[in-house]
């Protein structure tokens, strides 16, 4: 069974760091490429960026670049989504899924709340 | 970035009812359109491409129809189950872009 498994909810205050982690099991986390989506309260998804588990190639919307950094560690199978100074407007729900341009398979969510 | 419009934005049906929504494309995806089942709490649940492909395990009362600029997802006959918020998405330029989301309401 294909499952994205994410790292739990987070409360941080703005300019803080954090990353969030999604873990694939059930498959083989090299052949297909991980995205990351946002969505807001009330909002429809919106694509982040993307990353090839193979060679830990990334792309970006270009609305994110440089905002947030996408990663992967291929020996555990677990995608990573990370901000280096969090902003009020960066809460939201955040949702690894599998694919590039299709989503077949999405994790759980991490609800990310950033607040001071 | 390609624009994905639905409507209507949300609807209200009783079990047994057809129900049609639409997407709107801005410029022509082909037949590069998916369809996600969004249920309050949860992450969307991929569907299927715009047509006439079927995911396994998607029941048959869902279909879906179109091409280019404009598609349709239609249940024929809602069950309970089906209440959600269902969105497109283009897959076919880059960056991947999604529509607002149609919430189907119980009525």
């Amino acid at each position: 069974e294909v499952q994205l498994v994410q790292s739990g909810a987070e409360v941080k205050e703005p300019g803080k760091s954090l990353r969030i982690s999604c873990k694939g099991s059930g498959y083989n986390f090299t052949n297909y490429w991980i995205s990351w989506v946002r969505q807001m309260p009330g909002k429809g998804p919106e694509w982040m960026g993307r990353i090839d588990p193979s060679d830990s190639y990334s792309n970006y919307r270009p609305s994110f670049q440089g905002h947030v950094t996408i990663s992967v560690d291929k020996s555990i199978s677990t995608a990573y989504l990370q901000w280096s100074s969090l902003k009020a407007s960066d809460t939201a729900m955040y949702y690894c899924a599998r694919g590039d341009y299709e989503f077949d398979f999405w994790g759980q969510g991490t609800l990310v709340i950033v607040s001071s | 970035d390609i624009q994905m419009t639905q409507s209507p934005s949300s609807v209200s049906a009783s079990v047994g009812d057809r129900v049609t929504i639409t997407c709107r494309a801005s410029q022509g995806v082909s037949n590069w359109l998916v369809w996600y089942q969004q249920k309050p709490g949860k992450a969307p649940k991929f569907l299927f491409f715009a047509a006439p492909h079927l995911q396994s395990g998607v029941p048959s009362r869902f279909s879906g129809s179109g091409s280019g600029t404009d598609f349709t997802l239609t249940i024929s006959s809602l069950q309970p189950e089906d209440y959600a918020t269902y969105y497109c998405q283009q897959a076919n330029n880059f960056p991947p872009t999604f529509g607002g989301g149609t919430r189907v309401e119980i009525k």
